[in-house]
């Protein structure tokens, strides 16, 4: 499967910065996705990360607090914007090669803010 | 109703043991079932995926797939304490390659 990396592995911010979060893929892959994980809990879909479009956000995620980018087929941006302590969270970019149905993801980010 | 549900545990098991984990879907259309493993602190990592009724075996998984009774689960044989994380289901509709997650079931097993 194709080797994903993310950066940064982990920030602590403060309230009302911004933070970037770069997702990397060593391969073209054809969807890329960005998900939140709130400590102890499971994974919700913030949005699917569109190749030279604007991406598709799911119920309750907004483009001003989480802007996306996909400026090729190997690489992403989610910038957490704003940033209050209830963002705290693991962030995960995951990926769907070609040919495949089944997801893999990053290693993921751990963003606390005070 | 949740349209993934899992029980959260912890299950616990002996080591040697077979751990059995469930999870049952709300939406007939499903048609792609998905086993992640998630050590804590660690990301979800993919070990099991299931697209037709009945057993699919790797190793020592097996998953397995009722699509009329809407569940899918996980038998994981000869438990080892490494098995010892997270286990999240996630089914895919089709058409899309969204996935929703249960909430996963904790296993834990006993040296």
């Amino acid at each position: 499967s194709a080797v994903i990396s993310q950066k940064p592995s982990r920030d602590i911010c403060q309230r009302g910065t911004s933070l970037t979060i770069q997702c990397q893929v060593d391969s073209q892959v054809t969807m890329m996705f960005w998900y939140r994980q709130q400590p102890g809990q499971s994974l919700t879909l913030i949005a699917t990360a569109n190749q030279g479009s604007e991406a598709t956000y799911e119920s309750g995620f907004v483009i001003d607090k989480f802007p996306i980018s996909r400026p090729n087929l190997t690489f992403s941006t989610l910038t957490v914007s704003n940033m209050s302590p209830e963002d705290s969270s693991i962030y995960l970019c995951s990926v769907v090669e070609y040919s495949y149905n089944e997801q893999f993801f990053g290693p993921g980010t751990r963003l606390t803010v005070l | 109703q949740k349209e993934v549900e899992q029980n959260s545990g912890p299950l616990s098991v002996p080591e040697g043991a077979i751990a059995s984990l469930n999870c049952t879907y709300s939406d007939r259309g499903s048609q792609s079932f998905f086993w992640y493993r998630q050590y804590s602190g660690k990301s979800p990592e993919l070990i099991m995926f299931i697209y037709s009724n009945g057993d699919k075996e790797d190793g020592r998984f097996t998953a397995q797939l009722n699509k009329a009774s809407q569940y899918v689960s996980l038998l994981i044989r000869d438990s080892q304490p490494s098995d010892s994380a997270t286990y999240l289901c996630a089914v895919n509709k089709g058409g899309t390659y969204k996935y929703n997650f249960g909430t996963g079931t904790r296993l834990k097993v006993l040296a």
